[in-house]
């Protein structure tokens, strides 16, 4: 069974850019979670998405957004890029289900420079 | 508010023997779940061990056991007869029936296992 996979691996980007970042899930997973890893912040959630629908959100501003396709792929955007944005995005997925012992599968991550 | 601690930043442990990385954690809430993650430089996420907590016995995951004890709020992380491929940086998390799905992450230790 295939893991979950994120593209691309690596993005460089410069301050006011805007990115796109994917994720596709472990096959029969709905829910895609979303997390930026850096130094200084550690893991934070962003966002998570079940059939196509937003279900929670972190403390992230506007420009950070996302969506999930009826396959449940997933995108991340980020508008207006700010050198602060500079982390590893990592994607998640799991079944959905259960709310609190329910395992994350994650991927290798994003790892997204803003120049 | 959710709160998982990690105090530890840096361990090193000879191969071969037994490490113990620490975590606490904090919530009002009566069910949650504790996981531990590693994270090899390659960035992935890796799923170790799981305990509920409502679960009565520790869990344990072949090398991996977690010592669970609910009344001072820790979970801490067991890992037997370390090998040089458990160098990583290691997480715990919390997901509570009132965080609304979001894992919860502590700082991180970064353990090295020395031959």
């Amino acid at each position: 069974k295939a893991g979950v996979t994120q593209t691309p691996r690596y993005l460089i980007k410069t301050r006011g850019q805007q990115v796109t970042l994917s994720c596709s899930p472990i096959s029969g997973h709905r829910s895609v979670s979303w997390y930026q890893q850096t130094p200084g912040q550690g893991l934070q959630f962003l966002f998570e998405y079940f059939s196509e629908t937003q279900r929670n959100k972190g403390n992230f501003p506007g420009r950070f957004s996302g969506r999930q396709f009826s396959n449940s792929r997933s995108e991340m955007n980020v508008s207006t890029l700010e050198l602060g944005d500079s982390a590893l995005y990592l994607c998640a997925s799991s079944l959905g289900s259960v709310p609190t012992n329910e395992k994350l599968f994650f991927g290798s991550g994003t790892q997204l420079s803003v120049l | 508010a959710q709160k998982i601690t990690q105090t530890q930043p840096g361990m090193f442990v000879q191969e071969k023997e037994a490490v113990t990385l620490d975590c606490t954690y904090d919530t009002s809430d009566q069910s949650y779940g504790l996981f531990w993650y590693k994270q090899p430089s390659s960035g992935e996420m890796i799923f170790l061990i799981y305990q509920g907590s409502y679960d009565e016995q520790n869990a344990t995951e072949g090398r991996y056991s977690l010592n669970f004890q609910k009344a001072r709020k820790s979970a801490n992380l067991v890992i037997s007869a370390s090998q040089l491929g458990d160098s990583a940086m290691y997480f715990c998390a919390m997901r509570s029936s009132g965080s609304a799905r979001q894992l919860t992450f502590g700082s991180g230790t970064q353990l090295t296992v020395l031959p």
